[in-house]
């Protein structure tokens, strides 16, 4: 089984609004990611927990607040958004075991937007 | 200069014909390169990983690496209507972080 469940697949937000996202797998991957896909652009890394520690922040605004309550799920809390941050928010599970060829399983996505 | 590049098309390809995608990545340390496939609206669906140099086949796909020349390729034989999404390519140096090219969309023409 190589799911990863992402809930909600739609949100829409007014800019006061704080609202999370949620991610889960089950597969017993230890590193989790959050992505960010504007439009007809690659995703984009925002942030890696591995083991549920925090690896990897690339520079994301504080508007965004990930968590990793334990090893099968990662949040992303979201607060005073802007409305270019309107995208797919993807989130992917790998094993974290170093090996090469070790694969990254993206969930469907949250389609955000921000009003 | 981008770390991961791909010509991002559209590469309109006939139905049964052969699609075959490039990309190139700039750091020499790179270990694992993968492909991905994209429907419009959908998340990325690994089709599949490589390492070592030469050929990897899987299905209908089949994927090369030269790591001397920075290339990594991707060739879509019998190519379907299906096949129609946009092809990502990701590299993985050390560590988590995979890094991906903007992406080559494919149109497969009945």
């Amino acid at each position: 089984d190589t799911e990863v469940t992402q809930t909600p697949k739609h949100l829409v937000m007014g800019m006061t609004n704080k609202k999370s996202l949620k991610c889960e797998q089950h597969m017993g991957h230890r590193a989790m990611y959050w992505y960010k896909q504007k439009a007809k652009k690659p995703p984009e890394l925002m942030f890696v927990y591995s083991y549920e520690k925090l690896s990897i922040n690339e520079s994301v605004p504080s508007r965004f607040s990930p968590e990793c309550p334990n090893s099968s799920l990662l949040n992303l809390h979201l607060h005073a958004l802007q409305p270019e941050d309107s995208a797919l928010y993807l989130c992917a599970s790998s094993q974290s075991s170093g090996r090469a060829g070790e694969t990254q399983y993206f969930g469907p996505g949250t389609r955000l937007l921000v009003l | 200069q981008k770390e991961v590049e791909q010509n991002s098309g559209p590469l309109s390809v006939p139905e049964g014909a052969i699609a075959s995608l490039n990309c190139t990545y700039s750091d020499r340390g790179s270990q694992s390169f993968f492909w991905y496939r994209q429907y419009s609206g959908k998340s990325p669906e690994l089709i599949m990983f490589i390492y070592s140099n030469g050929d990897k086949e899987d299905g209908r796909f089949t994927a090369q690496l030269n790591k001397a020349s920075q290339y990594v390729s991707l060739l879509i034989r019998d190519s379907q209507p299906s096949d129609s999404a946009t092809y990502l390519c990701a590299v993985k140096a050390a560590g988590n972080k995979l890094t991906f090219g903007g992406g080559t969309r494919v149109l497969v023409k009945p």
